[in-house]
């Protein structure tokens, strides 16, 4: 089955700490992987896209990292803003589907002041 | 530069209603449309996916119907509402090819009473 799983389901840190959060699929057969950041009420904003080839990718602050062969994604937030308290899902697009996005639950991270 | 827009951003309905959200694209021609329901904690559910003018695809059997009468412009309606199509509504474009980046509008909150 074709599933998109998150870790932690939320997380609470302080201002200027840094965190990884955990993406773990079981889509087949695997085209690429994104990270979105999502403000309440708000559409999804990509952060990056992963292809099967890469390995990190980095935006500014976050930087994502794929293992193609466990199936495995982490988005590393360095140095947090308060701005980064945000829902960040996961989505995975199926290759065999030109519209099969898989996407997680998402982590809702709440950073404090 | 591309824009997405939804409305109404917020929308009370009361159990057996109509309903008709609209979406339109500015700034892209042909893009592939898609509508999504978010509910709370769980992840996006692709509800529909357009690849052109009256060509509509259906993920998951509702009573929700989707409509593109123009190239931008992509519609989700239902005859009657019921307490379970409460939730996020998200409308999203992209690019033909499906490998690219969904860009997502601001989307609707709708509640059922």
């Amino acid at each position: 089955k074709n599933q998109v799983e998150q870790s932690p389901q939320s997380l609470i840190i302080l201002e200027g700490k840094n965190c990884t959060l955990q993406c773990n699929y079981t889509v087949s057969p695997f085209s690429n992987l994104r990270w979105y950041k999502q403000d309440t009420g708000r559409g999804p904003v990509s952060l990056t896209i992963m292809t099967f080839s890469e390995n990190t990718k980095s935006n500014g602050r976050y930087t994502a990292t794929l293992d193609a062969d466990t199936k495995q994604s982490s988005l590393h937030i360095t140095a947090s803003q308060l701005s980064d308290s945000a829902s960040y899902i996961c989505v995975v697009r199926k290759g065999s589907g030109t519209y099969k996005y898989i996407f997680g639950t998402g982590t809702r991270l709440k950073v404090l002041a | 530069s591309q824009t997405i827009h939804q409305w109404p951003a917020t929308l009370v309905q009361p159990v057996g209603s109509p309903l008709s959200l609209e979406c339109t694209v500015e700034g892209t021609s042909n893009p592939n449309l898609y509508w999504y329901r978010q509910a709370a904690g769980r992840g996006l559910q692709l509800l529909f996916y357009s690849v052109g003018i009256g060509q509509i695809s259906s993920e998951v059997p509702q009573n929700l119907s989707a409509s593109r009468p123009q190239d931008r412009q992509f519609i989700l309606s239902s005859k009657k509402l019921l307490l379970s199509d409460s939730g996020f509504y998200l409308c999203a474009w992209s690019v033909k090819g499906g490998g690219y980046e969904q860009y997502f509008g601001p989307g609707t909150r709708l509640t059922v009473t």
